[in-house]
């Protein structure tokens, strides 16, 4: 099956921890996203990543850190969390730059 | 910088109506523009996209929409719509060339029986 692929799909922590979010894809693209998404659907780039290369990088506070070991994996880890950052986190790929997105399902974080 | 702007935060129209969900954009180029899809718990799907040629351009499920470059739009539209169309429609636009592409806040669509 060719996909994208998040894990978890939600998470519950402390204010104060640190999290580490999976995603990958398997269809062969070289162009890899994270979204946050807020409770009223807003959708926000976070990061992009062009063949394990960061491309775009948003104003996000320094405790959201992507890492990307291959093309096909992009995973989001944020130190120290706050309860602003409850939320869904939606990893997406695409073949080329602006072409078409593939999203994964999402990982949903509440922060207590 | 891009942007977009969906002015309808929620549409309901009943089943077999037809539908427009509008969408205007912004952008000083040429826009590459899209249309994805959300159901609830999943990711966003695309429903159709825009990058040249025929300013009408059709879709999965039926929807069209037409990019009118005078008034900055990309209207999407159904003749008929099915209970299962609810969910959230999101509009999208990006530039030539680069790795951003900037999402509307969405229009929450309620098909009514």
């Amino acid at each position: 099956e060719t996909a994208v692929f998040q894990t978890p799909n939600y998470h519950v922590t402390q204010v104060g921890n640190e999290v580490s979010f999976n995603c990958k894809q398997t269809l062969g693209h070289d162009t890899m996203y994270w979204y946050k998404q807020d409770s009223k659907k807003l959708l926000k780039i976070m990061f992009s990543y062009n063949n394990k290369q960061l491309i775009v990088n948003e104003t996000v506070p320094r405790r959201f850190s992507p890492q990307s070991s291959d093309k096909a994996h992009l995973n989001l880890r944020i130190k120290s969390v706050e309860p602003e950052d409850s939320a869904v986190y939606l990893c997406a790929s695409s073949s080329w730059g602006v072409d078409t997105q593939y999203f994964g399902p999402g990982t949903r974080l509440l922060v207590l | 910088a891009q942007s977009v702007t969906q002015p309808d935060a929620r549409v309901t129209v009943s089943e077999g109506a037809s539908l427009q969900l509008r969408c205007k954009y912004s952008y000083s180029g040429t826009p590459y523009l899209f249309w994805y899809v959300q159901y609830p718990r999943q990711g966003l799907q695309l429903l159709l996209k825009y990058y040249s040629g025929d300013p009408v351009v059709q879709g999965v499920n039926g929807f069209e929409a037409e990019f009118i470059k005078s008034n900055s739009s990309f209207h999407l539209r159904k003749a008929s719509v099915h209970w299962s169309d609810s969910a959230v429609y999101f509009c999208a636009v990006s530039g030539t060339g680069g790795y951003k592409v900037v999402f509307g806040s969405g229009t929450r669509l309620l098909v009514s029986p």
